[in-house]
């Protein structure tokens, strides 16, 4: 399966622990994009990244989240210290280009759940 | 704030029916792109329209944009049970960093 790839598919974190999202893009793509769902509602901008830079995190919160996607293997979205309100589903894509016309290949997400 | 609105929130209909959503938006945009979404999955993307066209086709998909209305439709025709998924516009807001997606429009499909 050469698509976005996303894990773990379901996570619990308790309140305080880490929560450590992977996602491997499609193969040829280096640009990454991370949004966060909530039910019922839409995708929220979150980050942009191309190998080894982050290019737009006007979505992302200042404190407790950090992506990245390094020069080898996938990109990381870190939630330091999880708190119920993060509690969502994180969804990835890629796409090719780093243009307008270039659609977003998403992956299957990974649903957090905080307890 | 989100960029696209769609309408309805939510549509029911019977199979067979042509089934169409709209989506309102705010800024100036290069394109606008819908995507679907099954339940527990990602979404896929459907077709992208670009600023200077006004209506696409893809199979039973037809899309208009009016910009000057800064609006868009999505019609499926002949739908089948297999269309229900929710329904999402998105654009670049002319900045090409990032896509802005709407709430989406729930559509079930009745067999």
């Amino acid at each position: 399966n050469a698509g976005v790839m996303q894990n773990p598919r379901h996570l619990v974190r308790r309140r305080g622990q880490e929560a450590r999202l992977r996602c491997s893009p499609m193969k040829g793509h280096s640009h990454v994009y991370w949004y966060r769902q909530l039910p019922e509602e839409g995708l929220k901008f979150m980050v942009y990244l191309q190998k080894e830079n982050i290019i737009d995190e006007s979505g992302m919160p200042k404190e407790r989240f950090s992506a990245e996607f390094p020069k080898e293997g996938p990109s990381i979205l870190r939630i330091q210290q999880v708190v119920r309100g993060d509690s969502a589903a994180y969804f990835c894509a890629s796409s090719a280009q780093p243009d307008a016309n270039s659609p977003l290949h998403f992956g299957n997400g990974t649903r957090l759940t905080v307890t | 704030s989100q960029q696209g609105e769609e309408d309805p929130q939510a549509l029911s209909i019977q199979e067979g029916e042509n089934a169409t959503m709209n989506c309102s938006y705010k800024t100036s945009i290069n394109n606008l792109q819908w995507y679907r979404q099954n339940s527990g999955r990602g979404l896929v993307h459907l077709i992208l329209i670009r600023s200077n066209e006004r209506e696409k086709h893809s199979g039973r998909l037809r899309v208009t944009l009016d910009t000057s209305k800064k609006s868009s439709s999505l019609l499926i025709t002949a739908s089948r049970a297999a269309d229900t998924a929710s329904y999402f516009c998105a654009t670049d807001g002319h900045t090409g960093n990032q896509f802005y997606f709407g709430t989406g429009t729930s559509l079930t499909v009745i067999p």
